[in-house]
């Protein structure tokens, strides 16, 4: 039950894109289409932004997308906005029926 | 409006032992997994265990097996998490959030603090 691989931090200017990637195993992401993305702000519960892979939970700016490819799944942030600066967070099942995180990367909106 | 509301975190010493409770509204909640997440201070989050909708089946990450156990009563609308021989690492907000590979919807969270 290793956790997945996420970059430690990611920044960028209002306007651009971003992308955080979330690499794991044949037995994890590259297994299955359950692969959600979280997004934190300091204090606060962790709020979903996609799931199954490439899904946009109704209310979520599409301004948000995911993919996958092999064992490394990917989110996109396009047209950067200051309320994007937050931790964010890759989650997937596993082959155990377990689930597992990523380590969180840090977002800087600069 | 779904709503999970957690309680039962507090202080307790190191071997010690805390029940989570998670009350929910506004879904039909016998239908459903449901999941806790903890989170360390100033770390990342942890996948802690789930449960199916009617209790049949459980998973919990290795490293709370045999100290935790979750279990829920559909007729109270209520999730929980009996945790036992705690330990300092076990130091973390506890989230109670609704399915188990899509968390879309989650509490405010409990804090629990092992601490001699």
């Amino acid at each position: 039950q290793s956790a997945l691989t996420q970059s430690a931090s990611v920044s960028g200017s209002p306007g651009q894109s971003i992308t955080i990637s979330c690499t794991g195993t044949s037995s994890d992401v590259g297994g299955y289409n359950y692969v959600s993305w979280y997004q934190q702000h300091p204090g606060k519960a962790p709020k979903i932004v996609i799931y199954e892979v490439s899904n946009r939970p109704s209310g979520v700016s599409n301004r948000f997308s995911g993919s996958k490819s092999g064992n490394t799944a990917s989110l996109t942030i396009s047209g950067l906005q200051a309320e994007d600066e937050a931790d964010y967070y890759c989650f997937s099942y596993t082959s155990s029926n377990t689930l597992v995180f990523g380590g969180g990367t840090k977002l800087t909106v600069l | 409006e779904v709503q999970l509301v957690e309680s039962g975190g507090g202080l307790v010493q190191p071997g010690g032992s805390l029940r989570l409770s998670c009350a929910v509204s506004g879904f039909t909640f016998s239908s459903l997994w449901m999941t806790w997440v903890r989170q360390a201070p100033g770390k990342g989050l942890e996948w802690v265990a789930n449960i199916k909708h009617d209790g049949s089946e459980k998973y919990h990450v290795d490293s709370v097996k045999g100290r935790f156990t979750i279990s829920r009563d559909n007729a109270k609308n209520s999730l929980f998490l009996q945790m036992n021989s705690l330990r300092v690492e076990d130091t973390a907000v506890y989230y109670c959030t609704r399915r188990a590979w899509t968390l879309d919807y989650w509490g405010q969270g409990t804090l629990v603090t092992v601490s001699s």
